[in-house]
């Protein structure tokens, strides 16, 4: 089955470009997206189609893919982005998700 | 205004069969390109998808879980139904569903990602 693998933590300065990536065969291939999600809330979209947000998504928030990997990054991080990012891939029409990865801000 | 909201027991006992109720508004799944997803999330663990399905009545599942799901709907009501038989402590989560969108280019669907999700329900199993 397919796998889509993620850092399980990153962290990174307020101000500073946090860079979440995530893994899988040909991932470049597919549409990526990603998913916010904070303690006790139900995620967010943030980038679906690699790099198209949503509306209401801050423009620091941009994503890419190429090759096997695709990643999230967020530029001028501030302090509410800190949370659990979710990549998510289609294969075979069946969704797939990554681990997650937890992003600090400190 | 999209909005989308999970109901079913919170308690359910091993080898058991839950059912999951999925009721939304400001949308119909009639129109081309809709699309209900459910995914769950164990505490302290990541998401899960289980299921899919679209405008048209097909349906997706999840692999590892297929045996054990059945997804329907009822456009009238505007419901989507996951059943999930012979439940097992494992499946104790958060259970969402979510709107996706699709469109078809060049005869290829293009996925729009799950742009609207429900609060969730959590189901506990426990005897």
């Amino acid at each position: 089955s397919y796998e889509l693998t993620q850092p399980p933590s990153v962290s990174v300065s307020p101000g500073q470009t946090a860079n979440i990536t995530c893994s899988g065969d040909k991932l470049g291939d597919k549409y990526g997206c990603w998913y916010q999600q904070k303690p006790g809330q139900s995620p967010v979209l943030v980038i679906y189609q690699d790099n198209k947000r949503p509306s209401g998504i801050p423009e620091r928030f941009s994503g890419s893919s190429s090759g096997n990997t695709a990643t999230l990054t967020i530029r001028g991080t501030q302090a509410m982005d800190e949370g659990d990012y979710y990549c998510q891939a289609w294969d075979s029409s069946t969704a797939v998700f990554g681990g997650g990865t937890k992003l600090t801000v400190l | 205004q999209v909005t989308l909201r999970e109901s079913g027991p919170a308690l359910v006992k091993p080898t058991q069969t839950v059912t999951l109720t999925c009721t939304f508004s400001g949308f119909s799944l009639s129109t081309f390109g809709m699309c209900i997803n459910w995914v769950r999330q164990p505490p302290g663990q990541a998401l899960e998808w289980l299921a899919l399905i679209d405008w048209d009545d097909d349906k997706f599942y999840n692999t590892s879980l297929k045996t054990r799901l059945t997804i329907s709907k009822d456009t009238s009501k505007n419901q989507v139904v996951l059943t999930m038989n012979n439940m097992d402590r494992v499946d104790t989560a958060t259970y969402f569903c979510t709107r996706m969108r699709v469109s078809l280019v060049g005869g290829v669907f293009h996925y729009y990602g799950m742009d609207v999700w429900g609060q969730g329900t959590t189901v506990t199993v426990s005897s």
